[in-house]
């Protein structure tokens, strides 16, 4: 079974500055992908960013980066130059890269990132 | 290239009535996944499908909660006799064939949120 953690409370950032936001996983599927999905006040659910188990480098799509740290079974989404647009609730998520097998995703519960002018 | 659609966007419907919801996936895309999505937490698995075939539906409810996915047309998720729990926003995600889990994230639609009164 596959499990996130996503246990920060609210976080709060002032505009332009960098936040980072804490993903833990735990798993026994020994080739996995993680992702990060932006859901705004709107709804939708918005793909961010995807790191494999086994990339040799941290994933980056912009002024999104992923700290992933193996190790610690750990998938940080950094955001840098914040900007007000930027509120909104941050899943973490992750699933088997087995051939063929099930590609369902596995949620946190999500952190609710506000950005202060 | 329309993305992931779903219909309606907004269902309300009274306790002991049916609820249908519509998710037509991106073109070329064989697989949908069905997700509910209760207030103030992450999405959870409902049900896999491929075309005319259930695949894992391990996270939907035994009773009342149906899926399918015919060779023609959307994938259908059916709710019967809805109860007040049942009010949540419902997402559907589809991927492309399978070339082993890699890189694939899952497109997701804009959802539908159910409101039971």
């Amino acid at each position: 079974a596959q499990k996130i953690t996503q246990t920060q409370p609210g976080m709060f950032v002032q505009e332009k500055e960098a936040v980072t936001l804490d993903c833990t996983y735990d798993t026994s599927d020994p080739s996995y992908g993680l992702f990060w999905y932006k859901q705004p006040s709107s709804g939708e659910m918005i793909f961010l960013i995807y790191q494999g188990s086994y990339d040799q480098q941290n994933a980056t799509e912009g002024r999104y980066s992923l700290n992933f740290q193996k190790a610690r079974k750990s998938a940080n989404l950094v955001i840098s130059a914040s900007q007000l647009g930027d509120s909104a609730m941050y899943f973490c998520a992750m699933r088997p890269s087995t051939t063929g097998a099930n590609s369902k995703l596995t949620f946190g519960k999500g952190i609710t990132l506000s950005v202060r002018p | 290239n329309a993305g992931v659609m779903q219909n309606p966007r907004h269902l309300v419907r009274r306790r002991g009535q049916e609820a249908r919801l519509r998710c037509s996936p991106m073109k070329g895309h064989s697989h949908v996944y069905w997700y509910r999505q209760l207030p103030e937490e992450g999405l959870k698995f409902m049900v896999y499908l491929q075309k005319e075939n259930i695949i894992d539906e391990s996270g939907m409810p035994k009773e009342r909660f149906s899926a399918e996915f015919p060779k023609e047309g959307p994938s259908i998720l059916r709710i019967q006799q809805v109860v007040r729990g049942d009010s949540a926003a419902y997402f559907c995600a589809s991927s492309p064939l399978d070339r082993g889990g890699l890189n694939t994230e899952a497109f997701f639609g804009q959802g539908t949120r159910l409101t039971v009164v």
